[in-house]
């Protein structure tokens, strides 16, 4: 079955970039939307975005243009940057795989187990 | 933004007995254009874990999941039941709409077995 996999530095500075990667194994990234979700210390769900097979992407606007979703499908990676990263980006960030279809994105099927991210000088 | 609303915030039910949540979102997630559903769905979170997947469509549960889960509710307020709660139903609950991006959550409940 589809298994997703998170992996990022785990501490970054203020005012850096954020930079993870989520390796998508046991299935195609075709076909799917591929999300990232953040979880802050308080345990609030955010969306960050999406991008699908096909490579549109679509972001959470609270996140301005700091965001960047990008996916290689040669190696079933995507990856995540936020630029410009303050502690309030303090969070477990996730990858899921979202259904839909050519003009919808629905619910998310599959999670990865999540990289915690830390914000700190 | 869609805003969704939990209630309660936690719960605390014995092992057998039944749990209720609610969610409630800000504006009407029912498509009338897509066979009449609600883009809804509802997780269970266990701690250290990831989201899983309980329910979509907010009645269709997910693959693997147990019957004691059910979903119901329709336009503006849903309802997620466990029935015969078991201790490993000790989580905390979302529910989530997809209607309008961006994609937005709910609170969380906490479900304690008392």
């Amino acid at each position: 079955q589809v298994q997703l996999q998170e992996a990022g530095p785990g501490l970054v500075k203020p005012s850096e970039t954020l930079s993870l990667t989520c390796i998508v194994s046991g299935g195609s990234t075709a076909n799917y939307y591929w999300s990232w979700i953040r979880q802050s210390p308080e345990k609030a769900l955010e969306w960050i975005g999406y991008i699908s097979g096909g490579g549109i992407t679509k972001y959470n606007p609270s996140l301005g243009s700091r965001v960047a979703i990008s996916l290689d499908t040669s190696v079933n990676r995507i990856s995540l940057r936020v630029r410009s990263v303050t502690a309030t980006d303090t969070a477990v960030y996730f990858c899921a795989r979202q259904q839909g279809d050519d003009y919808n994105f629905y619910y998310m099927d599959v999670w990865g187990k999540g990289t915690t991210v830390i914000v700190s000088s | 933004d869609i805003v969704m609303t939990q209630s309660p915030d936690s719960l605390a039910v014995s092992l057998g007995d039944r749990a209720t949540i609610d969610c409630k979102s800000s504006q009407s997630i029912l498509y009338k254009y897509n066979n009449n559903r609600n883009y809804l769905a509802w997780y269970q979170q266990k701690p250290g874990q990831s989201p899983k997947l309980l329910i979509y469509w907010a009645s269709t549960r997910a693959s693997g999941v147990s019957d004691r889960f059910s979903g119901s509710g329709s336009g503006t307020d849903f309802t997620l039941t466990i029935s015969g709660l078991q201790a490993e139903d000790a989580a905390v609950y979302y529910c989530h709409q997809y209607y309008r991006s961006p994609p937005t959550f709910g609170q969380g409940t906490k479900v304690e077995i008392k």
